[in-house]
């Protein structure tokens, strides 16, 4: 079965300073692979995600993610945080099986950032 | 912009009663998801339909929860008898086939 590893619970960083969330994935084949974002009391809105080709995807809000099949990861940066990037950040892999198994994505724990003025 | 509408925002009931939540998908979505995410947990699948079929419901715990797209579009998610470890978030999303997941806010249920 997949699952999804987020190893970090909590991240605090400064406003202007970079960040990096890791994710770690367990999936027997190319995994869809997604990071959605929560704002307190909301719903999740994606921030990006990989199919297949290059593995380097970029997201909105200035947000971008490495596939890296060789250490099962698909970490997620960004170069500058904003103080209103503070939220709860989502994993998720799906299986990428085609009809309608897109869905059925199974999310991480989630990490939440804090950021400092 | 389109929205995936749920509703109450917000329920708090005590345990044994039934609850009941509502979801209105993006117009044109076929599949429509509800998924609970219990505090502190990422989010988990409950069921899955593809127009008014269900496709998933593994995760379901059907002594208790049951959920109907009769037409195909809105959905309704019930619990019955509620227990204080159904407290969480129930969050619906849409989706066309194949396409991005669209998220509603929520129904936070809270089971005193």
């Amino acid at each position: 079965a997949q699952s999804v590893t987020q190893p970090d619970i909590h991240i605090t960083v400064s406003e202007g300073a970079s960040l990096e969330l890791r994710c770690n994935y367990s999936y027997g084949a190319t995994p869809y692979l997604f990071w959605y974002v929560q704002s307190p009391g909301q719903g999740l809105q994606l921030l990006l995600k990989y199919f297949s080709g290059d593995t380097l995807v970029q997201g909105i809000k200035g947000f971008e993610a490495e596939f890296k099949r060789s250490q099962s990861s698909f970490n997620l940066r960004k170069p500058s945080v904003h103080w209103s990037d503070a939220a709860e950040y989502f994993c998720a892999v799906a299986e990428n099986a085609g009809g309608t198994s897109y869905g059925k994505l199974t999310f991480g724990q989630g990490t939440i950032l804090t950021v400092h003025p | 912009e389109a929205e995936v509408a749920q509703s109450p925002r917000y329920k708090i009931t005590e345990k044994s009663q039934a609850v009941a939540f509502w979801c209105d998908p993006i117009s044109g979505h076929a599949t429509l998801y509800w998924y609970r995410q219990i505090l502190g947990q990422g989010p988990e699948l409950l069921v899955q339909f593809q127009d008014e079929s269900v496709v998933d419901d593994s995760q379901l715990p059907k002594d208790r929860f049951s959920a109907e797209r009769l037409k195909g579009v809105d959905s309704t998610l019930k619990i019955q008898p509620a227990e204080l470890g159904d407290s969480a978030m129930y969050l619906c999303a849409s989706s066309r086939p194949h396409g991005e997941l669209f998220f509603g806010e929520g129904s936070r249920l809270t089971v005193l």
